[in-house]
């Protein structure tokens, strides 16, 4: 398996600021990292694909340009969100294959409220 | 795009009884894996199910699939107070590398003691 931390568990900042959120494979090298979105007593929305060494894949319908990632290396996925608003406050949480066909090993969240 | 419908969408059961839930999905998939979301917290992957199995057990858990109806269930035996959460099917499209995982809707469960 695989060990995945985040970081915060949850944050609050004002409208217009920008909030990072890292997510980190603390005994697998990650190639790849995922980044979902998950409102209140919803389900978990795919917003993009890390990949590490080159760009985000994004999901249709999600601004790159506002939901900044990075994947420097095979351990740490940061995802920022730019000039934040109030219906950006959700729970973001990343998530690890070790393997295509396997199970996923996910963050334990990040609860994100923009006042 | 989501693709998995689960139900039902809330289940309120006696401590000791049997939770089934429900999960039906659109396309070809490599697998589909149930995980467990308590409130506020990440997902624990519970079980696996690769398209070629029908079946699958694992402590008080028994999965099912049915390829032909595009659709599998959980059934979670002797459920607990500590089996509150929301249970939610994920499937891994062939199409998409069976990397990424597409969610159901959940079902919420909350067992009564």
């Amino acid at each position: 398996g695989a060990v995945v931390s985040q970081h915060p568990s949850w944050v609050i900042c004002k409208s217009g600021t920008s909030v990072k959120i890292e997510c980190r494979s603390l005994d697998f090298q990650a190639t790849t990292m995922f980044w979902y979105r998950q409102f209140p007593k919803q389900s978990l929305m795919l917003m993009a694909t890390s990949n590490e060494g080159s760009k985000a894949t994004y999901e249709q319908g999600v601004e790159k340009d506002k939901f900044l990632i990075n994947h420097a290396s095979l351990t740490l996925s940061t995802l920022t969100v730019t000039s934040a608003h109030p219906e950006d406050s959700s729970f973001y949480i990343c998530s690890v294959f070790t393997g295509a066909g396997t199970e996923a090993f996910f963050g334990q969240g990040t609860r994100l409220t923009v006042v | 795009s989501q693709q998995g419908e689960e139900d039902p969408q809330a289940l309120s059961i006696q401590e000791g009884e049997n939770a089934t839930m429900n999960c039906s999905y659109k396309t070809s998939i490599n697998n589909l894996q149930w995980y467990r979301q308590n409130s506020g917290r990440g997902l624990v992957h519970l079980i696996l199910i690769r398209s070629n199995e029908r079946e699958k057990h694992s402590g008080r858990l028994r999965v099912t699939l049915d390829t032909s109806k595009k659709s599998s269930s959980l059934l979670i035996t002797a459920s607990r107070a500590a089996d509150t959460a929301s249970y939610f099917c994920a499937t891994a499209p062939i199409a998409q590398g069976a990397q990424k995982l597409v969610f159901g809707q959940g079902t919420r469960l909350t067992i009564n003691p």
